[in-house]
């Protein structure tokens, strides 16, 4: 029953550092996401996917990259850390139809020095 | 621009009494409505959403939520707080026609013993 899973859930980088949060579900969900989450500004999108080959933007994507190679896997790249980037970061996934509901990972919580 | 409004930072309730935690939406068309609750350092767990039909919601650990088309409101309500209730919640909007939840920036209830 493992559902939305991510790693790591800890990680201290360096500015200028790069590294991959990893993301998988096994409810062959069509759709998944990546937030992060910032005290006072509630759950912000960053990047999300419809479909296996297909990503698109959310509201803040600067300084992130996905892919969706796989139903299962929705990686979210940290290309050059910033301390702006430090933060708790979430991957959920649902299902296509409208009224479903979405499903969160346990979160990664990432501070860049 | 659409948006979700949780016009309270926090919210105080003695052990056993009522509680309400407010959510009020801006968005065209007739959105789908969740709430969502995070105990501290996990993810956000679904406790109920609107979809359509009933205006009252039941969800989890006895929470509802009352749905008002006319003041374009989702408020969360206990009738009994119990102390295990503390945590943030978050009011979220699926807007219909799309794929994107847009999220309030959360209101953390303390419930008083």
């Amino acid at each position: 029953n493992a559902g939305v899973t991510q790693t790591p859930k800890f990680q201290v980088l360096k500015t200028g550092q790069s590294m991959t949060l990893q993301c998988a579900q096994d409810m062959n969900h069509e759709y998944m996401s990546w937030y992060r989450q910032d005290p006072g500004m509630g759950l912000r999108l960053i990047h999300y996917s419809v479909g296996a080959g297909i990503t698109d933007q959310g509201e803040v994507p600067n300084g992130y990259n996905v892919s969706r190679s796989t139903t299962e896997d929705f990686p979210l790249r940290l290309l050059s850390a910033a301390p702006s980037q430090t933060s708790v970061y979430f991957c959920a996934s649902n299902p296509e139809s409208s009224g479903n509901t979405i499903y969160f990972g346990e979160g990664s919580w990432l501070t860049v020095v | 621009a659409q948006s979700v409004a949780q016009p309270e930072d926090q919210v105080n309730v003695a052990e056993g009494n009522p509680l309400t935690v407010k959510c009020t939406y801006s968005v065209s068309g007739n959105p789908y409505l969740f709430w969502y609750v995070q105990y501290p350092n996990r993810g956000l767990q679904f406790l109920l959403k609107y979809i359509t039909g009933d205006n009252l919601v039941k969800g989890s650990y006895g929470f509802e939520a009352e749905f008002n088309k006319s003041q374009t409101s989702f408020h969360l309500k206990k009738p009994s707080a119990l102390v295990s209730d503390s945590a943030l919640y978050f009011c979220a909007v699926r807007p219909s026609g799309t794929y994107k939840y847009i999220f309030g920036t959360g209101t953390r209830l303390k419930v008083l013993a």
